[in-house]
């Protein structure tokens, strides 16, 4: 069983207002990733960390930021949420296995009124 | 640009085998692969896949043909549980997960 949580897993918020979603993983994992998810819609990837101080941003435009202070937490923040940030969020991380096998958070569910 | 091909949506009744099929045009191989992600939940993986051929785990086969772009996940046996969306994935020449949409498979008593 993965051990990778995040908080929280369901938020209503209004528009304007500052969120960070947290993610934290016990495996020791150094690449974590954000992913956001639309139903029916393939995952695209928004931010990934490979180690402590190292953030990159993904494929998918994005108006949210991210940190990586400890290896075990990387959270993600946006700083004025809008309607269209209303999506599900998933953090994942992957050890240096051969196989690149991704564990997954049960994942945030974020909506912006 | 790099494009993940499969099935919206399948069904098939239980007990039966099912085939779900993903080509891929990517940016360079470096393995492909299968999640299982029930509604509301996260994706869990499924199979890896990096030479051609076909790995068997249980009753979840995956194949693979660099050559056509393509695999195909087999599930055998269907049971009401296995109704979920699969989703194929491919890494790049960059090491990056390019996604499908997933299809989504439901089973029918």
């Amino acid at each position: 069983e993965a051990d990778i949580y995040q908080t929280p897993r369901y938020l209503v918020i209004g528009t304007g207002k500052k969120i960070t979603l947290e993610c934290s993983q016990t495996m020791g994992h150094d690449k974590m990733y954000w992913y956001q998810q639309d139903p029916g819609m393939e995952l695209h990837l928004i931010h990934y960390s490979y180690g402590v101080n190292s953030t990159e941003k993904g494929d998918l435009s994005s108006e949210s930021t991210v940190s990586r202070i400890r290896t075990e937490h990387f959270p993600l923040t946006l700083e004025s949420a809008r309607p269209s940030h209303t999506s599900q969020y998933l953090c994942a991380s992957r050890g240096g296995e051969d196989t690149g096998e991704l564990f997954f958070g049960e994942g945030s569910r974020l909506t912006v009124l | 640009g790099q494009n993940i091909d499969q099935p919206t949506e399948m069904t098939a009744t239980e007990g039966a085998i099912v085939q779900i099929n993903c080509t891929y045009q990517t940016s360079g191989f470096n393995g492909l692969f299968w999640y299982q992600q029930h509604a509301g939940e996260a994706p869990t993986f499924l199979s890896y896949n990096v030479l051609d051929g076909l790995e068997e785990k249980g009753r979840f086969s995956s194949f693979l043909s660099r050559s056509k772009g393509y695999s195909y996940l087999l599930l055998k046996e269907l049971q009401m549980k296995d109704s979920a969306s699969y989703l194929c994935a491919v890494k790049d020449s960059n090491y990056q997960l390019i996604w499908g949409a997933g299809t989504k498979l439901i089973i029918k008593p």
